[in-house]
């Protein structure tokens, strides 16, 4: 089993949509978790971090599940900007952190 | 000023080459990482240095040679290329404190990425 998981997609949703990510990971020692997006060709960029109780910028939400071990991602009112591919990371605090990337979903926004 | 920059943005070699890939970083941060983006995008860690101390070493062929001559550099040299190697490496570093979870402390910053085809 895979340390982060993810459905690649991709999801195709027109402007104005709200889609939602799950990512899950197997580690219950988990201790951070952060969603980045990368764009075709680019490097991946910090979207926002994922706090215990849930936490909102704009937009997005992301969502912690301790329980079953599974971080969330909602996109509303989807713009022809949000088209990228979002990754699931999660740290293992180990002395030293270890991030680990999920394999990432794609997501394609339509006019 | 680019804060993560790494050297050469493409590159294209034959099997059997050596290479090097450079990376600097201008944020001040301890650690540096180099991580491997395959075909399929699967972003991958291969290392990790803290204070120019190798911290994490992934299950990676001995042809991979990190050097760190200092925090605010990393450089990946790359022996007797495979076909298998071509994918794009990016750098990365953050400022992690050993052993402690920081909010935002632990955020990475990418390099653009370095583009490596063999031939």
């Amino acid at each position: 089993r895979k340390e982060v998981e993810q459905d690649p997609g991709p999801f195709n949703v027109p402007e104005g949509a709200t889609v939602a990510f799950n990512c899950t990971y197997s580690n219950s020692a988990s201790q951070s978790f952060f969603w980045y997006r990368q764009d075709c060709r680019k490097e991946p960029k910090l979207l926002m971090s994922v706090y215990s109780s849930g936490n909102e910028d704009g937009r997005f939400t992301a969502q912690l599940n301790r329980a079953s071990q599974y971080i969330s991602l909602l996109i509303r009112d989807s713009k022809l900007s949000d088209s990228a591919t979002y990754l699931c990371v999660v740290i293992l605090h180990t002395g030293f952190q270890k991030l680990v990337f999920g394999t990432g979903t794609r997501l394609l926004v339509s006019p | 000023d680019t804060a993560v920059s790494q050297t050469p943005k493409y590159l294209v070699t034959q099997m059997g080459n050596d290479k090097s890939i450079k990376c600097e970083q201008n944020l001040g941060h301890d650690t540096m990482y180099w991580y491997k983006q395959d075909s399929k995008k699967f972003l991958k860690i291969m290392f990790s240095y803290n204070n120019k101390e190798l911290i994490i070493n992934e299950t990676v062929p001995n042809r991979f040679s990190p050097k760190s001559p200092d925090k605010a550099h990393l450089n990946l040299h790359i022996n007797s290329l495979e076909l298998g190697d071509s994918a794009v490496y990016f750098c990365a570093s953050s400022q992690d404190v050993p052993g402690r979870a920081l909010s935002g402390a632990n955020v990475l910053t990418f390099g653009a990425g370095s583009r490596l085809t063999v031939l």
